[in-house]
């Protein structure tokens, strides 16, 4: 079936360390979204990509959508304790309209 | 505050019992999307409507249904539960449907407890 698979699923890093979560589908998205769910709390949007190798900047966050519109990154630069959370991509599938989430990856930070 | 509401917050039920959750969508918004989320699981997509009309459908058990309302709320209904239903269900919304406005911003869900 169509899935969107997200790696890893966990990652402990020092504070000052960067952190990169992949994703990937076996199918052609329309567009990918990342999304930050704080324990306890509820996803938030972050960013939506659209085109084809676009890449976009969040003050530390770069986010970047490959040439296929099948995978996608989230790197952190300098990780910080406010960081922490679990980071879900999710693509919208074209013209069906599920916007299919991964697994997430559950970031931890060490002061 | 994303402006998507769902109630109730908690909610603890017994084994084949039926309940109903409610979603409000962000002014505006005509997509409701419904996830099942597990202790440690990601989110599955369960249903979408748009404008009134099932859109898409993901892995959604029989014994749950959803329906979209004219003034656009939603209601996930789940019957017959089972232990292994207990989880967070969230309610998002969006703009759009299909290609734009897709960004979906979440409810704060509401928890289910099957004993």
């Amino acid at each position: 079936g169509q899935q969107v698979m997200q790696i890893p699923q966990y990652q402990h890093v020092q504070e000052g360390e960067d952190f990169t979560t992949y994703c990937n589908s076996s199918t052609t998205l329309s567009n990918i979204q990342w999304y930050k769910q704080r324990p306890g709390g509820h996803p938030v949007f972050l960013i939506q990509l659209v085109k084809s190798g676009e890449v976009k900047k969040q003050k530390r966050l770069t986010f970047q959508f490959g040439e296929a519109k099948k995978n996608s990154s989230l790197h952190i630069t300098a990780t910080q304790t406010t960081d922490v959370g679990t980071y879900f991509c999710a693509g919208l599938l074209s013209n069906t309209g599920k916007l299919i989430f991964g697994q997430g990856t559950t970031l931890q930070v060490k002061p | 505050d994303s402006g998507v509401t769902q109630t109730p917050k908690h909610l603890i039920t017994a084994t084949g019992q039926r309940v109903t959750l409610r979603c409000s969508p962000r002014s505006g918004d005509l997509s409701v999307y419904w996830y099942q989320q597990s202790l440690d699981q990601g989110l599955q997509f369960l249903i979408q409507y748009y404008n009134g009309e099932e859109r898409a459908k993901g892995n959604i058990l029989e014994r749950f249904s959803a329906q979209q309302f004219p003034d656009l709320h939603s209601e996930l209904n789940l019957s017959s539960l089972e232990l292994g239903d207990s989880a967070l269900y969230f309610c998002a919304s969006s703009v759009g449907g299909d290609r734009v406005n897709t960004e979906a911003f979440f409810g704060q869900g509401t928890r289910l407890t099957v004993v």
